[in-house]
């Protein structure tokens, strides 16, 4: 079965350090990987996405990932964490088994940047 | 281009009733699922629909109904309401075909007392 882990309910960093959200899979075959962030109140807003090709990943607002294929991770990373990047964030890989292109879900990381 | 959009935003229902949740899909998108987000929960998948056509359920029971109409609108049924069902009901649209990601509307938050 598919499926991700968040192991950290929540992570703190101070504004302008570095920031990593971590997520590890489990999928058979290829994984299409994704990171999605929401705010109080609000939907879920697309980040990034790995579907093949370069490992590091870049998306919206300055987010980076890195895929590892040996460590079966997708970590979401940012080189200056800003206040305004306090959220919750969801890692989710599609259901390639069901062919058609369910998500499956984290239970989600709090990142809290401190000023 | 209007993104996802969901209708209505809020909404408190007793014990019982029955629900219906409306979701429009981003301009060019032909694919609907509907995700149930349980607070301090990742979303959970209910199902999807593509062709007016639902194409796979998630672990939920029949309670959970819906509908794609030919303007690739769709509509999620709940009925005989539990205080369990209260959640944020999130909608997202994909163009059928694409392997890439969906775009999620900004939710309908249910209340059930």
């Amino acid at each position: 079965a598919q499926s991700v882990a968040q192991p950290e309910d929540q992570v703190n960093v101070a504004e302008g350090n570095p920031l990593t959200v971590k997520c590890t899979y489990s999928v058979s075959g290829n994984p299409y990987l994704f990171w999605y962030v929401q705010y109080p109140n609000r939907g879920l807003q697309f980040l990034l996405k790995y579907i093949t090709g370069d490992n590091l990943v870049k998306g919206s607002y300055g987010f980076e990932a890195e895929f590892n294929k040996s460590q079966t991770s997708f970590h979401l990373k940012k080189p200056s964490a800003l206040v305004s990047d306090s959220a919750l964030y969801f890692c989710a890989v599609r259901d390639h088994s069901s062919g058609t292109y369910k998500y499956i879900f984290g239970t989600g990381t709090r990142l809290k940047v401190l000023a | 281009d209007a993104g996802v959009t969901q209708s209505p935003t809020h909404l408190i229902k007793t014990r019982g009733q029955q629900v219906t949740l409306r979701c429009s899909p981003k301009s060019g998108h032909d694919t609907v699922s509907w995700y149930q987000q349980a607070l301090g929960q990742g979303p959970q998948f209910i199902f999807q629909y593509y062709e007016e056509e639902e194409r796979q359920r998630g672990n939920f029971p029949d309670r959970f109904s819906g509908h794609q109409f030919p303007n690739y609108s769709s509509e999620l049924n709940v009925n005989a309401l539990l205080l369990g069902d209260s959640a944020l009901y999130l909608c997202a649209s994909r163009k059928g075909g694409s392997p890439y990601e969906q775009y999620f509307g900004p939710g309908t938050r249910l209340t059930v007392t």
